[in-house]
């Protein structure tokens, strides 16, 4: 699920599989990500984040790996259920900016 | 908590119509911000205030003003509503100091200019 445009990736996965969804940021002095998840209707939803000093980090049911060498995000989704579909959005920063930076988000549909 | 609450909800505007779009926020933060989301888009910055009696331009400040009237609220006025402002408008808010860098999102205000 790279971003790609102005055309919203898109992700299909079966209820109970894991899923991956990507994200490739710009700055590369950019220090601090995040993940939200904005479902239909509403306004996005903080889900994880991680500093650029670490490479993993995990939550519940969700993990994101950062490497910076490619300046690639992932997010990991365990045993997807039906109420993780939405639309996954990465957003990068430089901490103490106020300006945090979006990317074109992921539609990612759970199939049951 | 509320969190962030948006008023309107919902709103359509004429071209050349004015409005202002209300954002409040309970959790004490300092920093409040206001996006704009079109289709297959991420948001985009429009403005921010970093403390009560400060703003600052964003990614897309043009045709827009705003208030920052006291900690809590933050608001967007478009003075000549045009088509092409035509989008969800969401208002953000986050603390800072302490190493805190996340927004929080309101529910949003879709506006459709004719």
């Amino acid at each position: 699920g790279e971003s790609v445009g102005l055309h919203l990736p898109t992700l299909s996965v079966q209820e109970g599989d894991n899923s991956i969804i990507n994200c490739a940021y710009s700055n590369s002095a950019s220090d601090y990500f995040i993940w939200y998840k904005q479902e239909s209707g509403k306004g996005p939803q903080f889900i994880i984040d991680i500093r650029s000093n670490m490479d993993k980090r995990q939550g519940q049911r969700v993990t994101v790996l950062l490497n910076k060498t490619v300046k690639h995000l992932s997010l990991q989704i365990a045993a997807t259920q039906p109420g993780d579909s939405a639309v996954y959005f990465c957003a990068e920063k430089i901490i103490g900016n106020e300006k945090l930076t979006f990317g074109t988000g992921t539609r990612l549909t759970i199939i049951p | 908590n509320a969190g962030v609450t948006q008023t309107p909800k919902f709103q359509v505007l004429k071209t050349g119509q004015s409005m202002t779009l209300q954002c409040a926020q309970d959790m004490n933060h300092n920093s409040m911000y206001w996006y704009r989301q079109d289709p297959g888009m991420g948001l985009r910055l429009i403005y921010y205030s970093a403390s009560e009696g400060t703003t600052d331009k964003g990614e897309v400040p043009n045709g827009y003003n705003v208030s920052r009237l006291n900690k809590r609220e933050f608001s967007l006025r478009l003075e000549s509503a045009a088509p092409s402002q035509t989008s969800v408008y969401f208002c953000a808010s986050r603390n800072r100091g302490g190493g805190a860098e996340t927004q929080y999102f309101g529910p949003g205000t879709r506006l459709l200019v004719l």
